[in-house]
């Protein structure tokens, strides 16, 4: 079946500019992650969403990264006002409910802020 | 302290060696556990579970003490694509809170 989804791949832009990044989890799973990784760097954990549950947003950096999911589908992770510092790859996980179900990893999008 | 503490390497090790990582978690409550694989530019893959009375997969062993709040990974008989970082995940919390290690690098060298 089909994997955990992410898009774009890669994006390029200016600092200072918005950016939107988008995850499709696999179907049926109802716990989804945002990670942040930057080069060389551990996964820094951003946000998490499980059902219709209050996500828990306790590792965004800054009032600039905002995340929404509809229900227990698509999943976006929004930059304002980018800066440099913020060029990592963006990583989305999904997994289903229960602690002992693994993640599943998307490709990534790879952030690059001019 | 961290929650989650892995020793960054690299391990170096030649082919065929037997190599062993450690990962500490800080957590007692920490419910379930995960060693990940991740290449060079890639996603993270699961590994293996961890399980309570250890596992083994192929020539790879998990174990899990509670008491001393560590996981292990064990590697036998070492292959060149082997070489890729090892994250250690642990999962704790009604909500499923999860958190990585930083991972540790192995390389296996010719």
């Amino acid at each position: 079946g089909a994997g955990v989804s992410q898009s774009p791949s890669n994006k390029v832009t200016e600092k200072g500019k918005d950016v939107e990044l988008r995850c499709d989890p696999i179907s049926g799973h109802t716990a989804l992650y945002w990670y942040r990784q930057r080069l060389g760097q551990g996964l820094e954990f951003l946000i998490y969403f499980q059902g219709n549950s209050a996500p828990d947003k306790s590792g965004l950096p800054s009032d600039r990264f905002s995340a929404e999911r509809t229900g227990e589908s698509v999943s976006t992770l929004t930059i304002q006002r980018t800066q440099q510092e913020d060029s990592a790859v963006y990583l989305c996980a999904s997994k289903r409910g229960g602690s002992y179900n693994e993640q599943f990893f998307g490709p990534g999008t790879r952030l690059t802020v001019l | 302290r961290k929650e989650v503490e892995q020793d960054p390497g690299p391990f170096n090790v030649p082919e065929g060696a037997t190599v062993a990582f450690n990962c500490t978690y800080s957590n007692s409550a920490s419910q379930s556990f995960f060693w990940y694989r991740q290449d060079c530019r890639k996603e993270p893959k699961l590994l293996m579970s961890v399980y309570s009375s250890g596992n083994e997969d192929g020539r790879f062993t998990a174990q899990l003490n509670r008491a001393s709040q560590y996981i292990s990974l064990l590697i036998r008989d070492s292959k060149l694509s082997d070489s890729a970082t090892y994250l250690c995940v642990v999962f704790s919390g009604g909500y499923q809170k999860v958190t990585f290690g930083t991972g540790t690098k192995l390389q296996v060298i010719p």
